[in-house]
């Protein structure tokens, strides 16, 4: 596509339920990064994916979070047992292996809500 | 990667060029400076990025010290739309893991005046 689409654009969940987030990066962008973005807050850094290499998965808050990249495309994000704190906007970002030369195209994000 | 320091707030009246400074003094040979804005409740927008000469595209001019140990977003003709928060971050490239995560700070959050 022509931009980054990340789905659902809004999500309200109980606390204790698992939720996925779904981000469709650029064709061809070979990086991928997640970042979340709680209310007036700064952005917080998650997991980048690099192609076929290991993830960094140094942001991840806790073991509840986790992420996939499957082909090298779609990426989703999973929150296990989510708590009240994990309410925020979830941004997923994608480049090309060079990091871009016109730097991360981001997605719209997700405005996740734990009640 | 090197930090950053922006202040924290700004206001610029509509029309008039609009100057976002940047300190970045531990940055190293091979990092690049990038801005990245943020409008309300939307995603961040990549603006622009140098690593030692000035640049200019159709968005804004990049304008790096010579030490490059600083830098200045301009915004030539600043409009309503611009209120954001601007994010100037530094940032290196290895290969060949290739790209860094970019490391947000608080940015600076400018305010375009009627």
């Amino acid at each position: 596509g022509a931009g980054v689409s990340q789905s659902p654009s809004n999500k309200v969940t109980e606390k204790g339920k698992d939720v996925e987030l779904r981000c469709d990066p650029i064709s061809g962008h070979t990086a991928l990064y997640w970042y979340r973005q709680s209310l007036g807050q700064g952005l917080e850094f998650l997991i980048y994916f690099q192609g076929n290499s290991a993830p960094d998965k140094s942001g991840l808050p806790s073991d509840r979070f986790s992420a996939e990249r499957t082909g090298g495309s779609v990426s989703t994000l999973t929150i296990q047992r989510t708590q009240q704190e994990d309410s925020a906007v979830y941004l997923c970002a994608s480049s090309d292996w060079k990091g871009g030369n016109y730097g991360y195209t981001f997605g719209s994000g997700t405005r996740l809500t734990v009640v | 990667d090197a930090k950053t320091t922006q202040p924290t707030s700004m206001d610029c009246a509509e029309g008039r060029a609009a100057n976002l400074p940047c300190n970045h003094s531990t940055i190293s040979g091979n990092e690049y400076v990038y801005w990245y804005r943020q409008i309300h409740s939307q995603g961040p927008q990549y603006i622009i990025h140098g690593l030692k000469n000035n640049e200019t595209n159709e968005m804004a001019s990049l304008i790096i010290t010579e030490d490059r140990k600083s830098s200045t977003l301009i915004l030539p003709h600043a409009t309503l739309r611009d209120t954001a928060v601007y994010y100037c971050i530094v940032r290196g490239v290895t290969v060949p893991r290739g790209a860094q995560k970019l490391v947000f700070g608080q940015g600076t959050r400018l305010t375009i005046n009627p």
